[in-house]
């Protein structure tokens, strides 16, 4: 079953209204990747967290990492249309040797 | 991603009938994915390979099979497609090292099966 699971499937947002989307793991991650897909495009790196607790910030993203390392989250603060898309979290469930687990993404669509 | 190429881009078949969809890299990486999108249902694993001798599956890999031809070839066949395995299809690849790795996706292939 799926290791990686990702909350809402889906939001609507009016324009400048903040977004979040959370990613939890049933087993501890070694890290945390965030990818972005444009409606027709394909899944483009974003980011990537190690550290337990880490928080990083892009511009009007902040991504954290739990104290855990089981569960992340995005924040956009004040959307904007160029944030329209899905975001997926994914993760290497163990520290060697394991491929890279992806959640089942949320639509994010912004109401201008 | 520029480096990762997916031939072809849209695809049209009938039932029954064997296809092959293409992935090459220039990134020199290792590591090769094979995806499978569908309307909300995320991204799910076909088949993924680490070095060129190694093929493993992924949560997905009935009606599918892989060949990987070089470090930098990874190609995807349908032996006898069907309808419900119309969907957009990602190559993607990666560099394993320390524990992380990053994916880089093609394009993506669009596959409509009659």
């Amino acid at each position: 079953g799926q290791q990686v699971m990702q909350i809402p499937q889906y939001q609507h947002v009016q324009e400048g209204e903040d977004f979040t989307t959370y990613c939890n793991s049933s087993t501890t991650l070694s890290n945390i990747q965030w990818y972005k897909q444009r409606p027709g495009g394909h899944p483009v790196f974003l980011i990537q967290l190690v550290k337990s607790g880490e928080v990083k910030k892009q511009k009007r993203l902040t991504f954290q990492f739990g104290e855990a390392k089981k569960n992340s989250s995005l924040h956009i603060t004040a959307t904007q249309t160029t944030d329209v898309g899905t975001y997926f979290c994914a993760g290497n469930l163990t520290p060697y040797g394991n491929k890279l687990v992806f959640g089942a993404g949320t639509i994010l669509r912004v109401k201008s | 991603d520029a480096d990762v190429t997916q031939t072809p881009r849209n695809r049209i078949t009938k039932t029954g009938k064997r296809i092959m969809l293409e992935c090459s890299q220039t990134k020199g990486h290792d590591r090769m994915y094979w995806y499978r999108q569908d309307p909300g249902l995320g991204l799910r694993l076909i088949y993924y390979s680490f070095d060129v001798k190694d093929i493993n599956k992924g949560e997905i890999s009935d009606g599918y099979s892989v060949s990987r031809q070089a470090q930098a070839k990874f190609s995807l066949s349908l032996e006898s497609a069907i309808p419900n395995q119309t969907a957009l299809y990602f190559c993607a690849t990666s560099d394993f090292y320390r524990g992380t790795e990053t994916q880089y996706f093609g394009p993506g292939t669009r596959l409509l099966v009659l």
